[in-house]
């Protein structure tokens, strides 16, 4: 099973601020099959990014993804009001499915 | 709009057993892979099963292994997850998520509202 860790676990910023937040896996992520997720509270994740680094549908081009390997991360260039929430990292490629243990994106 | 809505969630007594079902409106059902995923209170995301488009690959989670069964109904738009021999530990929220694409690897693009299921005596 592919453990993924982010960090850091609570990230406080300010809006207008870039935001940058890592997922590491304990082993290759097959063909980039990383995924980041947007949870507020009391809803349902949202898909953001997609292989690594596509916008899902919807998305403001503010989101981007990077990496390869075992290194992923996700930016949020300016951050605006509605992005303070919970973000997780999943990798698709090898099974189980597993997500990252998530950050936390708080206003400063 | 694309929707999903889950029902079936509820209190039950360790032992015991719930059936979650899952249906579709607004999206092609029968050509995508579809997933359950729990969250535990104040907890993160946890896989639970996947059962592909024609019901020919299903997985699961190690946690729910011979415990519970995801079967779908492309004819109703309808998910299901029988859970057998309900633990503490399976207390979450239940989501569940249609793959983004119809490609085998694909993350999870629609999710529903989720369903609270609660184990404890």
């Amino acid at each position: 099973e592919i453990v993924l860790t982010q960090s850091p676990g609570t990230l406080s910023l300010s809006p207008g601020e870039r935001a940058t937040l890592s997922c590491r896996a304990s082993q290759s992520v097959s063909s980039s099959y990383l995924a980041w997720y947007q949870q507020k509270p009391g809803q349902a994740p949202r898909l953001l990014i997609y292989d690594t680094s596509s916008r899902a549908t919807g998305i403001p081009d503010r989101f981007s993804g990077s990496g390869s390997g075992t290194d992923f991360t996700l930016t949020i260039s300016r951050l605006e009001p509605e992005d303070f929430a919970v973000y997780y990292c999943q990798q698709y490629g090898s099974s189980p499915e597993t997500f990252g243990q998530g950050t936390k994106l708080e206003i400063k | 709009e694309v929707q999903l809505v889950e029902s079936g969630g509820g209190l039950v007594k360790p032992g015991g057993s719930l059936r979650l079902s899952c249906v579709a409106s607004g999206v092609t059902f029968n050509s995508y892979n579809m997933n359950w995923v729990r969250q535990a209170p104040g907890k993160g995301l946890e896989w639970v099963s996947s059962i592909s488009s024609s019901s020919s690959y299903i997985y699961y989670a190690d946690s729910v292994k011979g415990r519970f069964t995801i079967s779908r109904d492309n004819s109703k738009n309808s998910l299901y997850l029988q859970m057998n021999t309900l633990r503490a530990e399976d207390t979450a929220v239940y989501y569940c998520a249609r793959s983004y694409s119809s490609s085998w690897y694909s993350p999870l693009g629609t999710w529903g509202q989720g369903t609270q299921v609660t184990v404890s005596s």
